[in-house]
């Protein structure tokens, strides 16, 4: 079983500064298979990230991702208030088939 | 647009079951499979299970196995998430999300992600 690890557990930045978000697996991931998410308050999830830097329909591109292998990245350029949400990593490990999420890393304004 | 409504909030007692369902609109039912997940007040999510719409093949999370009963009903396009023997922890939200599975460019891997998700349905275990 693949364990997502994300880090830090919140980050509290200004407007208009950078956030880098960290996911890391506990073995070597497809990154056809890595996804990002944002959820707001009693909000579902919307995708963000797919195929670990593929912007999702309406992603803003201040927003990318980047990595393979066990070292995932999400990176907001300029940090928007409407950005403020928790971002989750997630997998699909295909031997045995299961989706893991990571445990989310909430970003929030100084 | 493709749509996920999921039915409403359920309250139930211990050791009773209780079934969710997520009625699919806007698209075609057949081509894309269904992914149940939840979220426990204040904590991250959890995958629950998956069903091929195509065939109804399920696959869940060895943490619900011997629980959970995902099925579907192609005329009427609705899933459906069962969970047995419930306890206290299982009070959450629980959500489904429509599953793409759709091949990378200039490759023979797919891209598999959840781009539509409904909106939640609160389950509270309580006695």
């Amino acid at each position: 079983e693949i364990v997502l690890t994300q880090s830090p557990d919140t980050l509290a930045l200004s407007p208009g500064e950078r956030a880098t978000l960290s996911c890391r697996a506990s073995q070597s991931v497809s990154s056809s298979y890595l996804a990002w998410y944002q959820q707001k308050p009693g909000q579902a999830p919307r995708l963000l990230i797919y195929g670990a830097s593929y912007r999702a329909t309406g992603t803003p591109d201040r927003f990318s991702g980047t990595g393979s292998g066990t070292d995932f990245t999400l990176t907001i350029s300029r940090l928007e208030p409407e950005d403020c949400a928790v971002y989750y990593c997630q997998q699909f490990g295909a031997s045995p088939p299961e989706f893991t999420f990571g445990p989310g890393t909430k970003v929030h304004l100084k | 647009q493709a749509q996920l409504v999921q039915s409403g909030a359920e309250v139930k007692r211990p050791g009773a079951a209780v079934k969710v369902s997520c009625r699919a609109s806007g698209y075609t039912f057949s081509k894309y499979d269904i992914i149940w997940v939840r979220q426990a007040p204040g904590q991250g999510l959890e995958w629950v299970g998956w069903i091929n719409i195509g065939n109804g093949n399920t696959v869940y999370s060895k943490n619900f196995q011997d629980r959970v009963t995902i099925t579907r009903d192609t005329s009427a396009t609705v899933t459906y998430m069962q969970l047995s023997s419930l306890r206290p922890e299982d009070t959450a939200v629980y959500s489904c999300a429509r599953l793409v599975v759709t091949q990378r460019p200039f490759s023979p891997d797919f891209f598999r992600y959840m781009d539509v998700w409904g909106r939640g349905t609160t389950v509270i275990v309580s006695s």
